[in-house]
């Protein structure tokens, strides 16, 4: 079973700073899709940002950005200019063929 | 807004109570799912709903039983809970369109709080 692992509970970062969110995963498949999923205090788990395996290339949206590294299982999320909107749950995913599956979260605050 | 409603926001249940949460997309999707979110763990998958066939029951106890009417509506009734199925109820929706339910993006609820006592 595909296994998503985020080593860092809690996080925190100065407003305007960079901050980086740890992701590994464990996978015997060589094409699947990775996903992070941001939940601000409303609940609503919104996406950030989806990385397709075979794709090279590392995502990009807007001040999100991913570092993906296949060979080390290795998918992190990079948030730069941090703005206090960006104060949330950041939970990492890993979508096989046939399940989907989610890290326990990383809670980041931006502080003023 | 996102398209995907869930009510109630909060539920507090006794263990003997029957109760039933409701989740509704507006958003044309024709995959829908039930999420258990429990604090510090990692966000367990319940039931999927393709085309409003189950196709997906991930060992849930029979004390939750799923329904979907039609593709835009789903129900999670439960029944008898213990105080260990307290925790955030999340619907999703996605478009379900042959990429395989699970490779496509996801669109939230806010979820259910609920609360066994």
């Amino acid at each position: 079973a595909q296994t998503v692992t985020q080593s860092q509970p809690e996080m925190s970062v100065q407003e305007a700073e960079t901050v980086t969110l740890s992701c590994t995963y464990d996978t015997s498949e060589s094409n699947y899709y990775l996903f992070w999923y941001k939940q601000p205090p409303s609940r609503q788990m919104i996406l950030v940002i989806r990385q397709e395996a075979y794709k090279q290339q590392n995502a990009t949206e807007n001040r999100f950005s991913v570092n993906f590294q296949k060979a080390a299982k290795s998918f992190s999320l990079k948030i730069s200019d941090s703005q206090l909107g960006d104060t949330a749950m950041y939970f990492c995913a890993f979508s096989g063929s046939d399940d989907m599956r989610f890290g326990a979260g990383t809670r980041l605050t931006v502080k003023p | 807004e996102t398209g995907v409603t869930q009510t109630p926001r909060h539920l507090v249940m006794g263990m003997t109570n029957k109760k039933s949460l409701k989740c509704e997309q507006h958003l044309g999707h024709n995959a829908m799912y039930w999420y258990k979110q429990s604090a510090k763990k990692p966000l367990e998958l319940m039931f999927v709903y393709n085309f409003k066939e189950q196709t997906e029951n991930n060992s849930v106890p029979s004390r939750f039983s799923p329904e979907c009417p039609n593709s835009s509506h789903l129900f999670l009734h439960l029944h008898t809970l213990q105080p260990e199925d307290s925790a955030l109820y999340l619907c999703a929706s996605s478009p379900g369109e042959g990429q395989g339910a699970f490779r496509e993006k996801l669109f939230f609820g806010s979820g259910t709080q609920l609360s066994v006592l």
